[in-house]
């Protein structure tokens, strides 16, 4: 049964630490994006990767996130420093077309910065 | 600026019954329209999606209807079940930009 794994699935830290949520996407598939889900801003698109080169990441605040993919079953998304406002459920997502229209989401890592 | 607007927030339909979910989206040149159903703890899953080629998709229970004009589509449940209780989201798409609607949480009471 295939399907994207994200790991903690659960973080809660302090305001001023670094974050790193890890995904693991779905084995052959060369697309991954990472998605912000909060209350307030519903779904919000963070970034995405195909072949693991960054395609877009307009989405994501450059001056402490920053998202990776050191190979082809691990991508990263690391804030640094954290803050309060980071409190979200993140998620990511993977595919196998270059473009946004077929991906198959993880199941989340809900952060909490207190 | 919140380009694709959905409605209603909530929706509480009965066991049978039919449940329709409104979208409106701003950008003519977005090309592909999926909705999402989501559950508790879970990530969205893509349930159906249309593109504005054709005004109708049904696949099984689930219809999209889709006016290209107005700029609006929307997702009927037909034959409402308890286990569809969950929360959808309406998107647009085009290139390497995708959109999300706010959400509707869908309540189907046996």
């Amino acid at each position: 049964d295939a399907r994207v794994t994200q790991t903690p699935r659960h973080k809660v830290t302090e305001m001023g630490q670094e974050v790193t949520m890890r995904c693991q996407p779905i084995l052959g598939h060369n697309t991954v994006f990472w998605y912000r889900q909060t209350m307030m801003q519903g779904l919000e698109l963070l970034a995405y990767f195909r072949n693991r080169a960054p395609l877009d990441d307009s989405g994501m605040p450059k001056d402490r996130f920053s998202a990776e993919m050191p190979d082809a079953t691990l991508a990263t998304l690391k804030i640094q420093p954290s803050e309060p406002r980071d409190s979200a459920v993140y998620f990511c997502a993977s595919g196998t077309r270059d473009s946004l229209e077929t991906q198959y989401f993880g199941p989340g890592t809900r952060l909490l910065v207190l | 600026q919140q380009q694709v607007k959905q409605s209603p927030q909530s929706l509480i339909v009965q066991k049978g019954g039919i449940s329709i979910i409104n979208c409106a989206y701003e950008n003519t040149a977005f090309d592909y329209f999926p909705w999402y159903q989501q559950f508790p703890g879970k990530g969205p899953a893509l349930l159906i999606a249309i593109r504005p080629d054709v005004s109708e998709k049904k696949e099984g229970r689930f219809t999209i209807s889709f006016n290209k004009s107005a700029k609006q589509f929307s997702l009927h449940i037909m034959d409402s079940q308890p286990g569809d209780s969950a929360t959808y989201f309406c998107a647009a798409s085009r290139s390497n930009d995708m959109r999300f609607g706010a959400g509707t949480r869908l309540t189907v009471k046996p």
